[in-house]
């Protein structure tokens, strides 16, 4: 199974702040995602990336948030201005390759983001 | 419209016995997949299991299997053998395309010693 580490694990930050949110897969994988869970709420798409460039993104995805990878390695989720609503676990996922069972999207172990 | 059904928000089960979470979908793409994640307590989403719309037979890996009939729309998890280690939310899941994968609202599922 794939490895993704995300850094930090937990952020605290006031609103306003811009965040950025790292999600590193350990090998080389063409597809990469973001999601979020807010507190007793289910998991919910925000974007998907791939081949370096947004491929499809959801209506929570607005003009606060921003995605890139920056070295060709780490992936990263930017939110300029943060509001208290955005408080919630943010995961990142990665996927091989389109079709068949290899398209399985895996999971990082996610990073909880705390606005005050 | 793409839907998750999960309709049963919490379940029990006695340690070593079996359970069945269920889970129904909505798509009119003829190609998709289903997935099953579990979240403990810690938060980390953990894949199980895998279904193609197109497999023959019922996906399974070790003590999860995935009891899929197409017809009904259903992909329901079972669980066999519980293990106090398996208390958790569990989310089902499907994949139409290449870019997102639609959630349901989970079912938490806690086992008895």
């Amino acid at each position: 199974e794939p490895e993704v580490t995300q850094t930090p694990s937990h952020q605290v930050t006031q609103m306003g702040q811009e965040v950025i949110l790292r999600c590193v897969p350990i090998s080389n994988h063409l597809y990469f995602y973001w999601y979020r869970q807010i507190l007793g709420q289910k998991v919910e798409f925000l974007v998907s990336f791939y081949n370096n460039e947004i491929s499809e993104k959801s209506e929570i995805f607005d003009d606060q948030f921003s995605v890139e990878r920056p070295d060709g390695s780490n992936f990263t989720l930017k939110i300029r201005s943060t509001k208290l609503e955005d408080s919630a676990m943010y995961f990142c996922a990665i996927a091989l390759e389109l079709a068949g069972e290899e398209d399985t999207q895996y999971f990082g172990p996610g990073t909880r983001l705390t606005v005050l | 419209a793409q839907k998750i059904t999960q309709t049963q928000p919490g379940m029990f089960v006695q340690e070593k016995e079996a359970v069945t979470l269920d889970c129904t979908y909505d798509t009119s793409d003829p190609s998709y997949g289903l997935f099953w994640y579990k979240q403990p307590s810690s938060g980390e989403m953990i894949f199980l299991i895998y279904q193609g719309s197109y497999d023959q037979q019922n996906a399974t890996e070790g003590r999860y299997s995935l009891n899929f009939q197409k017809a009904r729309k259903s992909a329901n998890l079972v669980i066999s053998a519980s293990q106090l280690g398996d208390s958790a939310m569990y989310f089902c899941a499907m994949q139409t395309s290449y870019d997102k994968v639609i959630f349901g609202p989970g079912t938490s599922l806690s086992v008895i010693p």
